[in-house]
């Protein structure tokens, strides 16, 4: 059974970078799909931020895409999420998602964090 | 880009059929079938229902059905149960900025 687990802080102050982990479990992240997330904003609706593959290949959202960086560490069995300059509009849920980029669509997700930008 | 279209509510007596839309453009859900929706119950993850308009991964019910005309997607549920209560989400493919764009999200109330 595939599992991902999200971590990092919960509080990020304005203007600074926002950085989480996701550890994988129950699949090899090297043995293929893209590796993405998305995030919630409280009573909000899902926005992707973007996928990573095990070759280190990305998609942005366009929308975010000067602010992020997506990486993954495959001896690991994970992959990070930062997101610089941020305010309070990116406070959120974070999830990670395994994304079936050829069929696009999401079929596991972690059980999601919630990061608070404030000062 | 904009996201899809959903309305912002939906509701069904247990044991009917509810159909929730999901409306994009031509350059989206019209112009390819990588339409999935996922449900979310309140402060869960969302959980994937239906993928490429009408698949249903394993162990999601057949109550679930999904289906596209033109560039509207529709999910249908059928026979309502009182755990089909929670919010809906479509997501589609977007070839411009090779984008990955959601519905606002439709809150399903069975009455």
């Amino acid at each position: 059974q595939v599992q991902l687990q999200e971590s990092g802080p919960g509080l990020v102050k304005p203007s600074e970078t926002l950085s989480l982990t996701c550890g994988v479990s129950g699949y090899s992240i090297s043995s293929g799909y893209y590796w993405g997330w998305i995030r919630q904003p409280p009573g909000k609706g899902l926005e992707w931020i973007g996928s990573i593959y095990h070759s280190g290949s990305t998609y942005y959202n366009p929308s975010l895409k000067s602010r992020v960086t997506i990486s993954v560490d495959t001896s690991k069995n994970q992959f990070s999420l930062k997101l610089s300059s941020v305010t309070a509009a990116d406070t959120a849920v974070y999830y990670c998602v395994r994304h079936f980029v050829a069929r696009d669509y999401f079929d596991y997700w972690g059980q999601g964090t919630l990061v608070t930008v404030s000062s | 880009q904009s996201a899809l279209t959903q309305p912002p509510s939906a509701s069904g007596s247990p044991g009917q059929s509810v159909t929730i839309s999901c409306t994009g453009t031509s350059s989206d859900v019209g112009g390819y079938n990588y339409v999935s929706w996922y449900q979310q119950h309140p402060g869960k993850a969302p959980k994937l229902m239906i993928y490429e308009v009408t698949k249903r991964p394993s162990g999601v019910p057949d109550r679930f059905s999904g289906s596209k005309s033109g560039n509207t997607a529709s999910l249908t549920v059928s026979g309502l149960q009182a755990e089909d209560e929670a919010d809906y989400y479509c997501s589609s493919y977007a070839a411009s900025n090779n984008l990955r764009l959601f519905g606002g999200g439709t809150k399903l109330t069975v009455l």
